[in-house]
């Protein structure tokens, strides 16, 4: 079955500092990954969505330069929160959509982000 | 932009009786919903699926209907079971690529013994 890990699944930083985070799609190659988060009370936001040999796409609120992220081949990205901050805190998720499968993203676990 | 709504926080059932999760919708294009279930700790799972309108999609218990008149994809079971106790999130895609997906607020299922 398709697996999809984070690592890791929490970490703390200090106000001011950055974080990466991996994502690992096993046992298939994923075309596609897209970062969200789910902030205190809110629901998953799309934070950018990168496909290998491709531009990667931001969403409104969400910068290159705030949220750096590498795909270098089908089964691994990261993206690191630079400079966090409170609102920064939350669980980053990755969904990676399966090659020949459109329709369907497999999710990690997520990575809780506590920003002290 | 597009939007998913879901009215309830969270439902609280006792085992065996029927549920359904409200799910509302908004976008401009022709939607492709989702439902996920997200057990403590773990990864969401995808639930169920659909972009036919009025044709039911079931899988393990759960059912939905898309209904594009009404915007809507509420999710039903007919008895709930202890195991049932999540966290389901509504989704819209826009398409059917599925790679950029609009999440509602979240419903969390707590099921009673």
């Amino acid at each position: 079955g398709a697996l999809v890990y984070q690592y890791p699944r929490r970490t703390i930083c200090k106000s001011g500092t950055s974080m990466r985070m991996e994502c690992q799609a096993v046992g298939f190659q994923a075309t596609s990954v897209a970062w969200y988060r789910q902030s205190p009370q809110k629901t998953f936001e799309l934070i950018a969505l990168s496909t290998v040999n491709s531009a990667i796409k931001y969403e409104q609120n969400f910068t290159q330069e705030k949220f750096p992220i590498s795909h270098p081949n089908l089964s691994f990205s990261s993206m690191t929160v630079l400079n966090a901050y409170l609102e920064d805190r939350g669980l980053y998720l990755c969904g990676a959509r399966r090659t020949g499968v459109q329709d369907t993203q497999y999710f990690g676990p997520g990575t809780r982000l506590l920003v002290l | 932009g597009d939007s998913v709504t879901q009215t309830e926080g969270l439902v609280t059932l006792t085992k065996g009786l029927p549920v359904m999760l409200n799910c509302t919708y908004q976008t401009t294009y022709s939607p492709f919903l989702f439902w996920y279930v997200q057990h403590l700790n773990e990864a969401p799972k995808l639930l169920l699926k659909s972009s036919t309108d009025n044709k039911r999609t079931e899988h393990q218990g759960f059912y939905a209907t898309l209904h594009k008149s009404s915007s809507s994809f509420h999710l039903q079971k007919s008895s709930v079971q202890l195991s049932d106790s999540a966290l389901y999130f509504c989704a819209l895609s826009p398409s059917n690529m599925g790679y950029k997906l609009t999440f509602g607020t979240g419903t969390s299922l707590l099921v009673d013994p």
